[in-house]
């Protein structure tokens, strides 16, 4: 059984940068995951904000970055909004099926 | 502009079978690349992948799921429908479902559609 694994939690002051990470119990994550992005807020439905790592959809804001860091696939927030405090999900492609992230609660504080 | 839209009971028995349908416009599930798969959130836990068809009807379903779950579409009427047998009440969850483009993006999502299994 493939494990996900996002930090539970983290804060961050308005203004701010947080980073967050995705990573395999298979080892390291590479683009060939298609690391995907959602951030999800408390009663919506979850938004997509990277593609493929690092690719933004049209609608995703110019503070997010997609990446891989050190073995896993990370989300950077540069200059926090309010707004930001949410769910993120992170979704890894397994040749053939996909597994979610346990999703890390960011608050902004 | 796409659209994906959820429905089916929102009260199962346990040891039931749960018929969902998602009911989509905006794109076509005839396209190169494009798929349509479904996605479960149980309340206040993280979202679990769960099948997902493509255009060519490549069928993919979760591992630990397999043997309960039927991923079929009907690109006529813009249809993709999920069955999941022998429900239980741990199955109690928002079932979305997602539009793939290729295996590398997932970009759209339903609303959701809150099912409970309880007697």
């Amino acid at each position: 059984q493939t494990v996900v694994t996002q930090e539970p939690s983290l804060t961050v002051s308005p203004g701010g940068t947080v980073t967050l990470t995705c990573a395999s119990s298979t080892g390291a994550v590479t683009s060939a995951y298609y690391p995907n992005w959602f951030q999800q807020k408390p009663g919506q439905a979850p938004g997509a904000l990277i593609y493929s790592t690092s690719n933004k959809h049209s609608w995703t804001p110019a503070r997010f970055s997609g990446s891989l860091l050190g073995g896993k696939a990370a989300l950077t927030l540069s200059g926090v909004q309010p707004e930001d405090e949410a769910e993120y999900y992170c979704l890894l492609y397994y040749d053939g099926v996909w597994v979610f992230g346990g999703g890390t609660k960011l608050t902004v504080l | 502009q796409i659209t994906l839209k959820e429905s089916g009971p929102t009260l199962v028995k346990p040891t039931q079978t749960l018929t969902l349908t998602c009911t989509f416009s905006g794109f076509s599930l005839s396209t190169g690349g494009v798929g349509v798969g479904w996605i479960r959130q149980p309340p206040g836990k993280a979202l679990e992948w769960l099948a997902l068809i493509f255009w060519d009807d490549d069928k993919r379903y979760s591992p630990s799921l397999k043997t309960r779950l039927t991923i079929t579409r009907d690109t006529s009427k813009n249809q993709v429908v999920l069955t999941m047998t022998n429900m239980d009440p741990v199955d109690t969850a928002t079932y979305y479902c997602a539009r793939w483009l290729t295996v590398t993006t997932m970009d759209s999502w339903g609303q959701g559609t809150l099912v409970t299994v309880s007697s």
